[in-house]
Formats: structure tokens, C-alpha cells, sequence
């Protein structure tokens, strides 16, 4: 069963940082691109960012282009999101979720990690 | 960026009933469209992708159509389990967007 768990979430201050991870199971993860989903409290979903396979090939929504920066452990089955500049417009729960290709739809979710930007 | 216009906001429908989801793209995705359902303090749930595949394990009364800017999402007869709220998102092109969702409620 593909089992993707996020953690890392938490409360900030503003212009703070958090690393988020996300660890991935039941498939076989290094075979797999991946991206980072989020949703604000009441809204609806946000696409942040995409890697490929190998870490070569790297998207962003320009909402966190700069800021924050995905990578991935294929060696650790685990993906990561390192949030920087943090702002309360970033509060929100942060998926990561699997896709089977670049032009593929996100197949897989995890269940969400809550980042509460706040002073 | 390619904006997604879901239509309508909310959908109040009876159970056992047809509801139907439109989504619009401000410019063409050919078929890279993909739903999802997100049920309340839950993760999205992948339904349909290619426009018109339903997922593995996804019932058949699901179903998707369209091609270019235009797409629907028909479920054909509304479950309990189906109240909730509904994304389409394109992955044809960077940035990735997604609808602001329908919500289907009961009636």
C-alpha cells in the first residue's frame, strides 16, 4: 500500500523557518516525482512545487520561488520542503503527493502537516 | 498560469440524485485534467484523470468528460459518502492549478 507521511509542521514566528518531510512507502519511491501541495485554513488546494526523479529538474509556484526550496533523499525514501522567509499567508496544511510522470495527475496524497505562521 | 473556473461554488443536491461539475481553463490543456474529492479534514482523493479515466478502485458512478477548456465531472447517483467538496486540476502546463472547488451538499 503507498503510504506518503508527512511531518515537521508546527508554529512559527514570521520570517522564521521549518523543514517539512514527507516519507514515502509501499512503492518504489526513487521511481516516483513528487511535489508539495498546500491548502489555507478554509480554502482551496495550492500546487508549490515539483522534482523529478533524480532531484535534476525542479518547479515552483512563484508564491515560494525563493523562499523555498524542495529536495528529495532517494536513499531515505523521503521528500522535503525547506520553508524560509515564512509569512502568515503560508499557514496552511502542506501535502505531498505523488505523480507517475511529469504529465501525470498527483495519485497519492498524504495526510497534511499543519504550518501555523503566527508571532 | 493557466486559471481553472469551477462552476457552481456549491451544488445542493438530493441523494440518489445526478450532480454535475463543470470546470473551465482559461486557455487549452488538451486532456491533462484530473479530479479530486476532498472530504472534510481529509486529503484529496484522486478520481478521474485524462479527463475521462476514473482511478483505480473509484466507482463507476464517476465519471468524467471533456477535452480543451471545457470538462465535467458527473457522479450519477449521490451517495452519502459523495457529499463533499471537488477539485479539477490541469497538469499541462507549469505552474499546476486547480479549480477553487464545488461543493456538493445535501439538498
Amino acid at each position: 500500500e503507498v503510504q506518503l507521511v508527512e511531518s515537521g509542521g508546527g508554529l512559527v514566528l514570521p520570517g522564521g523557518s521549518l523543514r517539512l518531510s514527507c516519507a514515502a512507502s509501499g512503492f518504489t519511491f526513487s521511481s516516483y516525482e513528487m511535489n508539495w501541495v498546500r491548502q489555507a485554513p478554509g480554502k482551496g488546494l495550492e500546487w508549490l512545487s515539483y522534482i523529478s526523479t533524480s532531484g535534476s529538474t525542479i518547479y515552483y509556484a512563484d508564491s515560494v520561488k525563493g523562499r523555498f526550496t524542495i529536495s528529495r533523499d532517494n536513499a531515505k525514501n523521503s521528500l522535503y520542503l525547506q520553508m524560509n522567509s515564512l509569512r502568515a499567508e503560508d499557514t496552511a496544511v502542506y501535502y505531498c503527493a505523488r505523480v507517475s510522470g511529469m504529465w501525470a495527475p498527483h495519485d497519492h496524497w498524504g495526510q497534511g502537516t499543519l504550518v501555523t505562521v503566527s508571532s | 498560469e493557466i486559471v481553472m473556473t469551477q462552476s457552481p461554488a456549491t451544488l445542493s443536491v438530493s441523494p440518489g440524485e445526478r450532480a454535475t461539475l463543470s470546470c473551465r481553463a482559461s486557455q487549452s490543456v488538451s486532456s491533462n485534467l484530473a479530479w479530486y474529492q476532498q472530504r472534510p479534514g481529509q486529503a484529496p482523493r484522486f478520481l478521474i484523470y485524462g479527463a475521462s479515466s476514473r482511478a483505480s478502485g473509484i466507482p463507476a458512478r464517476f465519471s468524467g468528460s471533456g477535452s480543451g477548456t471545457e470538462f465535467t465531472l458527473t457522479i450519477s447517483s449521490l451517495q452519502s459518502e459523495d457529499f463533499a467538496v471537488y477539485y479539477c486540476q490541469q497538469y499541462n502546463n507549469w505552474p499546476r492549478t486547480f479549480g477553487q472547488g464545488t461543493k456538493v451538499e445535501i439538498k
